[in-house]
């Protein structure tokens, strides 16, 4: 069945890049999505990539798909104390046509002054 | 102002209890969707409404039921039939189901079971 994997947990300092990777089973989804959720909060788009895609910048965010080997990675650039948060990853079940996203654990990232 | 809106963001029943959880968008969206997120998961899947007076269930619909008479309002009734109803939900719309999946999600709500 349809699948999203994350890491947990990731800790940068400020200032740094962050990373967050994700990897997906349903070679057939037509967009991949990441969200962000603060503490007590509702889940926010931050951007997306359509599945023909390569890369996709949107200021300080850059996404990166590698459909070959199912692997999508969201790099925060110079990371600042409010990225802190979940960072949910998701693909849309492109083969259900239902518009369902399927999504991953989601990753922590804790930035450190 | 356009959005989803939840009520309320905390709400606490006793066992045994069903409680209807609010959701409403103004974004004039077909598609409306509940999901549920337990600490160190992702989201699941409850149930989905394509369009008005229509919907299908979720990954995890047993002990839920919903409505969907007006195209704004979608809201989500946990029965006592859900085992362990505890957890933050969250409900969210997209423009629609089949050409764009974006989807836009409430504050969430708080339910506490005891």
């Amino acid at each position: 069945g349809e699948d999203v994997e994350q890491s947990l947990f990731l800790s940068v300092r400020e200032g740094d890049s962050s990373v967050i990777n994700c990897t997906y089973t349903d070679s057939s989804s037509t967009y991949l999505y990441w969200y962000k959720q603060e503490p007590g909060a509702g889940l926010q788009l931050l951007t997306y990539i359509f599945s023909n895609m390569d890369m996709k910048q949107d200021q300080r965010l850059t996404v990166l798909l590698n459909k070959k080997d199912k692997h999508l990675s969201l790099r925060i650039a110079d990371t600042q104390t409010g990225d802190s948060a979940i960072y949910f990853c998701a693909e849309s079940g492109g083969s259900s046509n239902t518009g369902k996203l399927i999504f991953g654990q989601g990753t922590t990232l804790q930035v450190k002054p | 102002d356009g959005g989803i809106t939840q009520s309320p963001k905390y709400l606490f029943r006793k066992e045994g209890q069903n409680v209807t959880l609010s959701c409403e968008q103004n974004l004039n969206h077909d598609a409306m969707y509940w999901y549920r997120q337990d600490p160190g998961q992702g989201l699941r899947l409850i149930y989905y409404s394509q369009i008005v007076n229509d919907f299908q269930k979720g990954d995890i619909a047993e002990g839920y039921s919903v409505s969907r008479e007006k195209k704004e309002s979608f809201p989500l009734t946990v029965t006592s039939a859900q085992k362990n109803p505890t957890a933050f939900y969250l409900c969210a719309s997209s423009r629609d189901s089949i050409i764009s999946y974006e989807q836009y999600f409430g504050p969430g709500t708080r339910l506490t079971v005891t």
